[in-house]
């Protein structure tokens, strides 16, 4: 069964940092491109990253541009978010999800891990 | 970047009914558009990809239409397991842009 699991949320200052994670399993992830969305409390979904098969091919949303980074180990087959100088409006769940086909749909996602941006 | 606009942004409709959600994209994005159902305190899960390639175990009931820059899903008979929110995303371009919701509401 394909499972992501997100780790590594929790509450941090304005400023802060944080890395998330997100292990996969039931699947070799070095076959996978990768995203991390993010969804605001009681708001709509925001696409935050992508990373390629080989760490290649990186991109990012406008909002984090410069303040994370995405990264995997395929060895591990991990997923991470390095998240620095946090914001108050970083505060959301995030959410790892596996690109399924040429057509960049998300098949499969985790269960998300809340970041909350607050002193 | 592209912006995607879903219409309208909440629906009450009944068991039984046939049910359309529009989504417009700010420049054409070929058929590169995504639907996703999202349901209180759970992830997105994927319905449609390509603008109308139905996922796999979705049930038929669900269909896309569209290509360029507007976009339908069409739900042909609304069961209760289907009152969720639901969001268009184009994959032509990064940033992968979501629509704002659609949140679809019992009667």
């Amino acid at each position: 069964e394909v499972q992501l699991v997100e780790s590594g949320g929790g509450l941090v200052q304005p400023g802060g940092s944080l890395r998330l994670s997100c292990a996969a399993s039931g699947f070799t992830l070095n076959y996978y491109n990768m995203n991390w969305v993010r969804q605001a409390p009681g708001k709509g979904l925001e696409w935050v990253s992508y990373i390629s098969i080989s760490s290649s091919t990186i991109y990012y949303a406008d909002s984090v541009k410069g303040r994370f980074t995405i990264s995997r180990d395929n060895a591990k087959n991990s997923l991470y978010l390095q998240m620095n100088s946090l914001r108050d409006e970083d505060t959301a769940v995030y959410y790892c999800a596996r690109v399924s086909s040429a057509w960049y749909e998300l098949d499969y996602w985790g269960q998300g891990t809340l970041v909350t941006v607050s002193s | 970047d592209i912006q995607m606009t879903q219409s309208p942004s909440s629906l009450s409709a009944s068991v039984g009914d046939r049910v359309t959600i529009t989504c417009r994209a700010s420049q054409s994005i070929s058929s590169y558009l995504n639907w996703y159902q999202q349901k209180p305190g759970k992830a997105p899960k994927v319905l449609i990809y390509a603008a109308f390639s139905l996922q796999s175990g979705v049930p038929s009931r669900f269909s896309g239409s569209g290509s360029g820059t507007d976009f339908t899903l069409t739900i042909s008979s609304l069961q209760p397991e289907d009152f969720a929110t639901y969001y268009c995303q184009q994959s032509y371009s990064t940033p992968y842009t979501f629509g704002q919701g659609t949140k679809l509401e019992i009667k």
